[in-house]
């Protein structure tokens, strides 16, 4: 199985202010014969179901706020939240769908500081 | 729009069977795979297992032993069944679709149902 970590488990950041969240896989999800990084990331608020957010590690899915970036390649990957909104806490949570069994990251809360 | 909800028991008692379904609305269920997910109450995803219209169904190896998941296209619902249960498998479990075999990514879930095994 391909192990997902993600760093920190729980961040507070100011409103307006960026937020980084790392997600490490313990093999390459880098396709190589398509170049795609077989990476998704999820928001989850409490009481609610996972909602994607960004595909191929770099998607943003339709209707996802712009301020939400996805970034990496090969083992490394990164959420980036550019400025920070009250509806943005949650849980977040990374996927590799490279291979089968399909695992998810811990997940990393974030708070308003 | 499209819809899942999980219906089934939310108190199932230690060593029976937990079953549950997953209704489809506003898509086909045909040409997409229909996937089982839990988590634990504050903890993290994961996968149990998915089902293609055609009835091919593919599960995780740490599950692999307990778990069925089935389809009816007729009545766009998939079914979830987990034998010998244990306290580990109280979890919330939610039905979600992956777009596609190349595409594994879950990009409309459920509710999510509360399943706690208790005698």
């Amino acid at each position: 199985d391909i192990a997902m970590t993600q760093s920190p488990d729980s961040l507070a950041v100011s409103l307006g202010e960026r937020a980084t969240i790392n997600c490490k896989s313990s093999q390459s999800v880098l396709y190589s014969y398509n170049n795609n990084n077989y990476l998704a990331w999820y928001q989850q608020k409490p009481g609610q179901p996972p909602k994607l957010l960004i595909y191929w590690a770099s998607t943003r899915e339709s209707g996802v706020p712009d301020r939400f970036r996805g970034s990496g390649s090969g083992t490394d990957f990164a959420l980036t939240i550019s400025s920070l909104q009250a509806e943005d806490v949650a849980v977040y949570y990374c996927q590799q769908y490279y291979s089968n069994p399909w695992t998810f990251g811990q997940g990393t809360k974030v708070e308003i500081k | 729009q499209v819809q899942l909800q999980e219906s089934g028991p939310g108190l199932v008692k230690p060593s029976e069977t937990l079953s549950l379904t997953c209704t489809v609305s506003g898509v086909s269920i045909n040409s997409y795979y229909w996937n089982w997910i839990r988590q634990p109450p504050g903890k993290g995803l994961e996968w149990i297992g998915y089902i293609y219209d055609s009835g091919t169904s593919n599960y995780n190896p740490s599950l692999r032993s307990r778990v069925t998941i089935s389809i009816d296209t007729s009545k766009k619902q998939l079914s979830l069944k987990l034998t010998s249960v244990t306290a580990a498998d109280t979890a919330v479990y939610y039905c979600a679709r992956a777009y596609s075999a190349s595409q594994f990514y879950f990009d409309y879930w459920g509710q999510g149902t509360l399943v706690s095994v208790s005698s």
